[in-house]
């Protein structure tokens, strides 16, 4: 079952603009992971947060966290139209069992930069 | 890259086959991880593997099974194929295989299944 879900489910911008994308959850976490997929292609991890943590930076990215919400948001500034991707939210559970680390994903949002 | 190799990258087959998909781990990750991702049910965890052991099991089909043997590589056998099967299934790995830990899982590129 999917346990984030992405908002908006497709966004068009401009190069040069900033993509906001906005992720839901609806059970304690204890990090939330975001993604990118090219079309077709393989995951690939962007930026990790902790429970405990409420905003993180890795270049061009800013990811937020609001627990009391049981959201998160990821920012790209000054997109390129390399960017151009879906992008997925995935949650680990706050008790992940006995060694075990399972992702849930949402749906994500396909994101399309124009030149 | 990410270091995870998935093959093959493309399978066509019939309903009612069996097939295999073959992972092998980034050097030094001890988890392997399987998912599917379809256009109705998204990206679906399947199962997790540490160190040959299973750890947590997603929503697996019965038709479908897993293991990782002694070198660490990782098959997922599809059998009874139906159309519904068809998906790009991931296999992806961290060097721990608990979620507690923050750790990085890496994606391979996925192995798409055609089910005609």
């Amino acid at each position: 079952s999917q346990q984030g879900e992405e908002d908006p489910q497709a966004l068009s911008i401009q190069e040069g603009e900033n993509a906001t994308m906005n992720c839901s959850y609806k059970t304690s976490i204890n990090n939330l992971q975001w993604y990118r997929q090219n079309s077709g292609r393989g995951l690939v991890h962007l930026i990790l947060i902790r429970s405990n943590e409420r905003e993180k930076h890795s270049g061009r990215l800013r990811v937020t966290l609001d627990t009391s919400k049981k959201s998160s948001s990821l920012l790209i500034t000054a997109s390129r139209a390399a960017d151009t991707a879906s992008y997925f939210c995935a949650t680990v559970p706050y008790y992940s069992g006995a060694g075990s680390y399972q992702l849930t994903f949402g749906k994500g949002t396909k994101l399309s930069v124009i030149p | 890259d990410s270091g995870v190799t998935q093959t093959p990258k493309h399978l066509i087959t019939a309903t009612g086959q069996r097939v295999t998909l073959r992972c092998s781990p980034r050097s030094g990750d001890l988890s392997v991880y399987w998912y599917q991702q379809s256009l109705d049910q998204g990206l679906q965890f399947l199962i997790q593997y540490y160190n040959g052991e299973e750890r947590a099991k997603g929503n697996i089909l019965e038709r479908f099974s897993a293991q990782q043997f002694p070198d660490l590589h990782s098959e997922l056998n599809l059998s009874s194929l139906e159309l519904g099967d068809s998906a790009l299934y991931f296999c992806a790995s961290s060097v721990d295989g608990t979620g507690g830990t923050g750790n990085t899982i890496y994606f391979g590129e996925g192995s798409w299944l055609t089910v005609v």
